[in-house]
């Protein structure tokens, strides 16, 4: 069963459009996270969120939304999509972190493409 | 700021090589250094280290931290092909995980 999963695994849109990303985990984890790399294979972290609250927003653009329907999903919704958010997103989960350290495990990624 | 810095950036060695990549950094309320490799998909998870001076072994890979001077190694003894990939080091502070630019590693036969 996969851990971390991703829907589209690719994405293809013309500027201007408003897109979403979906993330699910079955790992019972309390802390999901958005992530973007780029064309240089840089990983930014963009959101995470633990029991449906935003605890970092690395100063993201907002047209860029996070959405919790539960605790096992997060989703991505992007607004008006720019040439520059063509980028590789990836999700992952971990355990709620607290005074425990725990590891982050990655979904494939949704290869975006803004034209 | 926050920063993890990797080098070299960019290696080519050949099949029964030993290699070791490395990883500095700066991170606020550090809690532990992760490695990961990724080939042409997801980030897959390597090691998680968080105390000084103890090596963590999987295989041909192990990993050390350093919590004073602030970084780490990846060392891969015999390498092969299949270890051709890019790593990536992480600093984990609090709900936070800041990733170095990543070394690529390119194993030739």
């Amino acid at each position: 069963d996969t851990a971390v999963s991703q829907t589209p695994k690719y994405l293809v849109t013309q500027m201007g459009n408003d897109k979403s990303i979906k993330c699910e985990q079955n790992l019972g984890h309390d802390t999901m996270y958005w992530y973007k790399q780029d064309s240089k294979k840089f990983l930014k972290i963009m959101f995470s969120y633990n029991n449906k609250e935003l605890i970092i927003n690395e100063t993201v653009p907002n047209r860029f939304s996070p959405k919790s329907p539960d605790k096992a999903h997060l989703n991505l919704h992007i607004n008006s999509l720019e040439l520059g958010d063509s980028a590789v997103y990836f999700c992952a989960s971990s355990r709620y972190e607290g005074i425990r350290q725990e590891t982050q495990y990655f979904g494939p990624g949704t290869r975006l493409l803004v034209l | 700021e926050d920063k993890v810095v990797q080098s070299p950036l960019s290696l080519v060695v050949h099949e029964g090589d030993t290699v070791t990549l490395n990883c500095s950094y700066e991170v606020t309320n550090f809690r532990s250094l992760l490695w990961y490799k990724q080939e042409k998909k997801a980030p897959t998870f390597l090691f998680m280290l968080t105390s000084s001076g103890i090596e963590k072994k999987s295989g041909r890979l192990s990993s050390i931290l350093d919590k004073k001077e602030l970084f780490s190694i990846l060392n891969i003894t015999a390498t092969q092909t299949g270890d051709s990939a890019v790593y990536l080091c992480a600093g984990r502070s609090q709900g936070n995980l800041i990733f170095g630019k990543g070394t690529k590693l390119s194993v030739k036969p």
